[in-house]
């Protein structure tokens, strides 16, 4: 069935490093976002990222459409960007997302 | 400011009573979605509209229903609430972007505890 694969499910950082999460997902898609939801539960919108790279600071991602997969990098990691990191699949045209089961990212100082 | 709210905030309510989480947009946005999580945990769909009086089920709809008469407005009801029900429920929005993508709008979220 359609599915939406996220890894590492835990990430601990130390203030300063880098690290990369990862989407696989099981079909071709229309449209891929990466969330982040901080630790008062607010969903915040990183990218849109059906495919090719794309960069927003200390934030990038990449998606291989062909491959199925999908990657967020975090540069100079801070303790904000503490959360969990969701990453949301439109499968087919006129459908609502279909989310991952995230990555628990915890940066310690 | 353009945004999307939720309340109540947080609810405490009683087995069997009947609740209804309210959701509104004032963006203009054309969809309107429900997701159930749990603390930390995946996003589950509930029901989604893509209009006024239209609806559609989702993944965990059968123990609710929404209703959609404004564009701006799109409630949950759950006619008899349980345990079970216990959790966060998340309304988003979104519309078709000028880079021709649907960008969604979450809201803070209703923090439901059942007892």
């Amino acid at each position: 069935g359609i599915q939406v694969e996220q890894s590492p499910p835990d990430l601990i950082l130390q203030e300063g490093a880098n690290s990369t999460l990862r989407c696989n997902f099981s079909d071709s898609v229309n449209n891929l976002q990466w969330f982040h939801q901080n630790p008062w539960g607010q969903l915040i919108n990183l990218f849109y990222i059906p495919s090719g790279t794309k960069q927003n600071g200390r934030l990038s991602a990449t998606t291989v459409a062909t491959e199925r997969y999908s990657l967020l990098y975090i540069s100079s990691s801070q303790t904000t960007d503490s959360g969990v990191y969701f990453c949301a699949v439109e499968f087919s045209g006129n459908t609502p997302l279909v989310f991952g089961k995230g990555t628990r990212l915890s940066v310690i100082a | 400011e353009a945004d999307i709210y939720q309340t109540p905030r947080y609810l405490v309510i009683g087995t069997g009573k009947k609740i209804t989480l309210e959701c509104s947009q004032t963006m203009g946005h054309d969809k309107m979605y429900w997701y159930q999580q749990d603390p930390g945990m995946e996003l589950h769909l509930i029901h989604y509209s893509y209009g006024v009086n239209s609806t559609e089920k989702g993944d965990l709809s059968s123990e609710s229903t929404v209703s959609r008469i404004r564009t701006e407005h799109f409630p949950l009801t759950l006619e008899s609430a349980r345990p079970s029900h216990t959790s966060q429920y998340l309304c988003a929005s979104s519309s078709l972007s000028g880079q021709g993508h649907y960008g969604y709008t979450f809201g803070s979220g209703t923090r439901l505890t059942v007892v």
